[in-house]
């Protein structure tokens, strides 16, 4: 069984930096992308980017550039998302989710992110 | 980037009964490979997505079968031929044939009335 087990909430401070992270199992994890989305309070999740954990390729969403880095560590089956200078407006659910054949086929249970001062 | 409309936004629907949601691009998702890179997802309260439908009209694996989806290019279709109580959440189309800038529509909530 697929799974993809994410890290636990985080309170952080405007201006500071987070790093979520999502382990793997059940599948071959060099096999697919791994795509990070965040979900605003009641609104539309909203894709971040990609990292492809094979070579370590990564696109980014315009409105993340210069902000988010995702990398994948293959020898613990990990995917890490760091999102920097926070702002109130990055309080929100991150999910990951693995990708096939342009569909996310599985996604992690999300981890809460807090900015406030 | 590519902008999908959902209608409608709100869907009350007796169980038992079919439910249809529409899905219009701004673009084609009509990929060279000759598939549609438009998937359909639902986000039961306090869950994270599921998919349902991938490619346009490929059930996802464990999705009933009274969900189907259809249409190509700019025009999509997700069908529920039968609503149960558990299929109450929101519905979300998303598109995926820009990879660099994947893009969802609004979404449908779905209601049992």
């Amino acid at each position: 069984e697929v799974q993809l087990v994410q890290s636990g909430a985080e309170v952080k401070k405007p201006g500071t930096t987070v790093k979520l992270s999502c382990s793997f199992s059940g599948y071959t994890f060099t096999d697919h992308y791994i795509h990070w989305l965040q979900q605003a309070p009641g609104k539309v999740p909203e894709w971040m980017g990609l990292v492809h954990p094979e070579d370590g390729e990564t696109i980014y969403a315009e409105k993340f550039q210069g902000r988010v880095a995702m990398t994948a560590d293959t020898s613990t089956d990990t995917a890490y998302m760091e999102l920097r200078s926070l702002r109130s407006e990055d309080t929100a659910l991150y999910y990951c989710a693995t990708e096939k054949s342009g569909g996310f086929h599985h996604w992690g249970q999300g981890t809460l992110v807090t900015v406030s001062s | 980037d590519i902008v999908l409309t959902q209608s409608p936004l709100s869907l009350p629907v007796t169980p038992g009964e079919p439910a249809s949601i529409s899905c219009r691009s701004t673009q084609s998702l009509l990929f060279s490979n000759g598939y549609n890179y438009l998937n359909w997802y639902l986000q039961k309260p306090g869950q994270s997505p599921q998919l349902l439908i991938y490619l346009g009209s490929i059930r996802a694996s464990g999705v009933p079968d009274r969900f189907s989806g259809s249409g190509s290019g700019t025009d999509f279709t997700l069908k529920i031929s039968r609503v149960e109580a558990e299929d109450v959440g929101l519905y979300y189309c998303m598109q995926s044939v820009q990879t660099w800038a994947i893009t969802f529509g609004q979404g449908t909530r779905l209601e049992i009335k």
